[in-house]
């Protein structure tokens, strides 16, 4: 059985703050790591798709970076905005996509 | 990149009823999967609907449950028979584009309560 764990569940932060969690996945028939994003009632957004140990990439204040051999992936937020408010969503793909429960992020004015 | 018109959005149903959940894609694709999850758990794989065959299911997951259906390219549906409370959970269809199939894109979801 493959898991994929996130952490925290859900995280309330003020305006301002900068924020990270964390998905860990199996280190063996690793593929590529997706984070998304998921806001109510909408769809999940992809923010980034990860496939080479040590990646790091970057989209406006959100980065993220891999580490496949001890297997996990950090998701920063700079300086976060209440639209920032959205379950982030990390998935491993080994042969099939497994999602993991999801960091349910809330930013405070 | 592609557009998935998901409906309904969200739905009250009684125990023992069905709900048919639409999925409509802007583009031809050649695979289609539906996604549940239920409160507190991840995002989980029904199914792999496929044109011009029967759907691929996951362990856990049998076609008089969930009966799928993927008459052309760019669309499919998802049935929940003989609903329980325990269907309840948010419904995603989701389609894969890319050359190397990398890029994942969803439904906006279907909100099922049974009561």
């Amino acid at each position: 059985i493959l898991n994929v764990e996130q952490s925290p569940q859900s995280l309330h932060v003020q305006e301002g703050d900068s924020t990270n969690f964390t998905c860990s996945f199996p280190s063996s028939n690793f593929y590529a790591l997706h984070w998304y994003r998921w806001e109510t009632a909408k769809s999940p957004e992809a923010l980034f798709v990860m496939t080479l140990n040590g990646d790091e990439k970057k989209k406006g204040r959100i980065s993220a970076t891999l580490n496949t051999k001890e297997g996990y992936s950090y998701l920063y937020i700079k300086g976060s905005q209440p639209e920032d408010s959205a379950t982030y969503l990390c998935a491993f793909q080994g042969g099939k996509l497994i999602f993991g429960q999801g960091t349910e992020l809330s930013v405070k004015p | 990149s592609a557009v998935i018109s998901q409906k309904p959005s969200r739905d009250i149903c009684q125990r023992g009823t069905s709900l048919t959940i639409q999925c409509q894609v802007d583009s031809q694709v050649t695979m289609m999967f539906w996604y549940r999850q239920q409160p507190g758990q991840s995002l989980t794989l029904i199914a792999t609907a496929n044109q011009g065959s029967e759907a691929t299911y996951e362990s856990g997951f049998v076609i008089d449950k969930f009966p799928i259906s993927r008459p052309n390219l760019t669309f499919s549906t998802l049935t929940v028979s003989n609903l329980s409370p325990e269907d309840s959970s948010i419904y995603l269809c989701s389609v894969v584009v890319g050359e190397f199939r990398e890029k994942l894109f969803f439904g906006s979801g279907t909100q099922l309560s049974v009561l």
